[in-house]
């Protein structure tokens, strides 16, 4: 079964750091975007950016570049969310997805449980 | 960046009646690269329609979408209980971002 599974719920200081993981299985890791995904409570779906694991290239959204870092370890199936100071209006869930064809920016037809991010003191 | 935007934000609607959502972009969308979702409270979202018009797997054939260059429409043609949900609009199809749109919620009249 292809899956992605994020890793759990975080609740984080203001200007503390955090990492996040999805880790994919079931289909060969390399071949596949990972993105990811912003939505904050109550609102829509926000796309961050995304990473090609086999040789991690990087694309971010305007509104997100300089805010977090993508990358992706292909020994560990894994891609990861970075923060380096953390704010409380980035209290989020946060979901990686895949999309539907190897090697393109496709749809998204498998995503992540979700990882929800609060940040408060 | 292609600015989405879904009509309208919330459409009430009994079980039975036909659905129609629309999203507009504020440039065209190249190839048609126009996919829909589906998104319940406390799940992730769900892959509806591809390419503005291709069923993605397993979704029922009541779901269809429809349209080109900038504007895009998603009919549900009878609705089931399970229909009332949030759904989004995304292009893919141009240089990231990805965007999506900010949302059309169906809920129960």
């Amino acid at each position: 079964e292809v899956q992605l599974v994020q890793s759990g719920a975080e609740v984080i200081k203001p200007g503390e750091s955090l990492k996040i993981s999805c880790k994919g299985s079931g289909y060969t890791f390399t071949s596949y975007w990972i993105a990811w995904v912003r939505q904050m409570p109550g609102k829509g779906l926000e796309w961050m950016g995304l990473i090609y694991p086999a040789d991690s290239d990087i694309r971010y959204s305007p509104s997100f570049q300089g805010q977090v870092t993508i990358s992706a370890d292909k020994s560990v199936s894994t891609a990861y969310l970075q923060w380096r100071s953390l704010k409380a209006s980035d209290t989020a869930i946060y979901y990686c997805a895949r999309p539907r064809t190897a090697g393109t920016t496709d749809a998204f037809d498998i995503w992540g449980q979700g990882t929800m991010v609060t940040v408060s003191s | 960046e292609i600015v989405l935007t879904q009509s309208p934000g919330t459409l009430s609607l009994s079980p039975g009646e036909r659905a129609t959502l629309s999203c507009r972009a504020s440039q065209s969308v190249i190839r048609n690269y126009l996919a829909w979702y589906q998104q319940k409270p406390g799940q992730a979202p769900r892959l509806l329609i591809y390419g503005a018009s291709s069923r993605a797997t397993g979704i029922p054939d009541r779901f269809s979408g429809s349209g080109s260059g900038a504007d895009f429409t998603l009919t549900i043609s009878r609705l089931e209980p399970e229909d009332f949900a949030v759904y989004y609009c995304q292009q893919y199809g141009s240089s990231p971002p990805y965007t999506f749109g900010q949302g059309t919620k169906l809920e129960i009249k």
